[in-house]
């Protein structure tokens, strides 16, 4: 069974950085692309960042990029978010999610509330 | 910049036939876009429904089908049923390793 256990949210201070993780298991992870993606409280979905199978290509939404950056470490089975000069509006759920080679989010995990705020 | 449209909500009969679309502000979507379409009920993680535009996820029942219709990917809901409602979202490949979703669209089984 697919499992996606993120980890790493809470309150961060507007211009902070927090790092996101997501543990995997269940299946293949070296072969898989990753993707993260968020919720903002009461909105849609928005897709924040792909990262290839082996690491070497990422890939970022225009709303973050600069800020943020996406990493996985195969050996650990785990693909993380570093995110850096946070602001207000990066207030969400943050979603870890298994891609498919030509589609994101396969499966997905329960998500990570990350709060900025003062 | 280019948009990814959905329509805001849907009511459908139960039993009945809802079409919902996925659209560009500027240009048509065609197979090259991967339509990629979710269910996401409240408080939940998003469910794949349909990838590569008509390409059924696992365990999804064959009531939710995808296409292109003219210059939009659709995802059809055929007999719908009460726990169909939910808010469904598509995503599209605007190339270089870019997705965008649509805002989502709400539908309600009454």
């Amino acid at each position: 069974e697919v499992q996606l256990l993120e980890s790493g949210g809470g309150l961060a201070q507007p211009g902070g950085s927090l790092r996101l993780s997501c543990a995997a298991s269940g299946f293949t992870f070296s072969s898989s692309p990753m993707s993260w993606a968020r919720q903002a409280p009461g909105k849609g979905l928005e897709w924040v960042s792909s990262v290839s199978k082996n690491g070497d290509n990422t890939y970022y939404a225009d709303s973050v990029k600069g800020r943020f950056t996406v990493s996985r470490d195969n050996s650990k089975n785990t693909v993380y978010l570093q995110m850096t000069s946070l602001r207000a509006e990066d207030t969400a759920i943050y979603f870890c999610a298994k891609d498919r080679y030509s589609s994101p989010g396969d499966y997905w995990g329960q998500g990570t509330l990350v709060t900025v705020s003062s | 910049q280019t948009v990814v449209t959905q329509e805001p909500s849907f009511s459908v009969s139960p039993g009945g036939t809802v079409t919902l679309t996925c659209g560009l502000t500027s240009g048509s979507v065609s197979t090259t876009s991967y339509a990629t379409w979710y269910q996401q009920s409240p408080g939940q993680a998003p469910r794949s429904l349909v990838y590569n535009t008509d390409t059924r996820s696992s365990g999804v029942p064959g009531r939710f089908s995808g296409s292109i219709l003219g210059n939009k990917a659709a995802l059809t809901i055929t007999g719908a049923q009460a726990d169909d409602e939910s808010d469904y979202y598509c995503v599209l490949y605007m190339g270089s390793g870019i997705w965008v979703f649509g805002g989502g669209t709400k539908v309600t089984v009454l």
